[in-house]
């Protein structure tokens, strides 16, 4: 069966520092990944998605995550944080072969300092 | 540019009493769901549907109900409401199940006293 787990449960990083925000899953065939953020009493939006295609996926507002099928992690980063980053992130995974719905991590908080 | 919209925003719920949460979307989506996020659990699906006509279980489908009105209208239904039920409830959509990218309303905050 398919999982999903994030590794950190709160980050907290200075403004203009990088950004890393961990991710592993588990999948019983070829997976799809997505990271989704949500900011305070707002829906999730999608900010990239991995579908099998290149291994680095770039996504909105500079961040990127890279598929590591050795490793199964799909670790989401930013060169530098900005405020408006702060938010809770979501890394999520679906299977294509069962064609379920996704299934979401618990969430990481980030939060950004000036 | 509306998207997925959910209705009410907010609803405060004294046990036993019942209520339609009511979700719509202008992207002539196939699939819609219906998901509850509640502290530090993520978010879990409800219930689906995967096209108009028909309507599956997720992972925690007890004490709901749900009605695909048309491709557009996906309500979700508490019969009865208990305190348990207390939670931010969202609606998204797809273009199909599976690996595709959903799009989420702004969420329903209930409390159920």
């Amino acid at each position: 069966a398919q999982s999903v787990t994030q590794l950190d449960s709160h980050v907290s990083v200075s403004e203009g520092t990088p950004v890393l925000l961990r991710c592993n899953y588990s999948s019983s065939y070829s997976p799809s990944l997505f990271w989704y953020v949500q900011h305070p009493n707002k829906g999730l939006q999608l900010l990239l998605k991995y579908t099998s295609a290149a291994t680095l996926v770039k996504g909105i507002n500079g961040f990127e995550a890279e598929f590591k099928k050795s490793e199964t992690s799909f670790h989401l980063t930013k060169p530098s944080a900005h405020m408006s980053d702060a938010a809770e992130y979501f890394c999520v995974v679906s299977d294509n072969q069962a064609g379920t719905a996704l299934i979401f991590g618990k969430g990481t908080t980030l939060s950004v300092s000036s | 540019n509306a998207g997925v919209t959910q209705t009410p925003k907010f609803q405060v719920l004294k046990t036993g009493q019942s209520m339609t949460l009511q979700c719509a979307q202008d992207m002539n989506h196939n699939s819609m769901y219906w998901y509850r996020q509640d502290p530090g659990m993520g978010l879990r699906l409800i219930y689906y549907s995967a096209s108009e006509g028909t309507t599956d279980k997720g992972e925690v489908p007890n004490g709901y109900n749900v009605s695909r009105l048309n491709k557009r209208e996906f309500s979700l239904r508490l019969e009865s409401a208990a305190p348990s039920q207390t939670s931010v409830y969202f609606c998204a959509s797809s273009e199909r199940r599976g690996n595709q990218p959903q799009h989420f309303g702004d969420g329903t905050r209930l409390s159920i006293l």
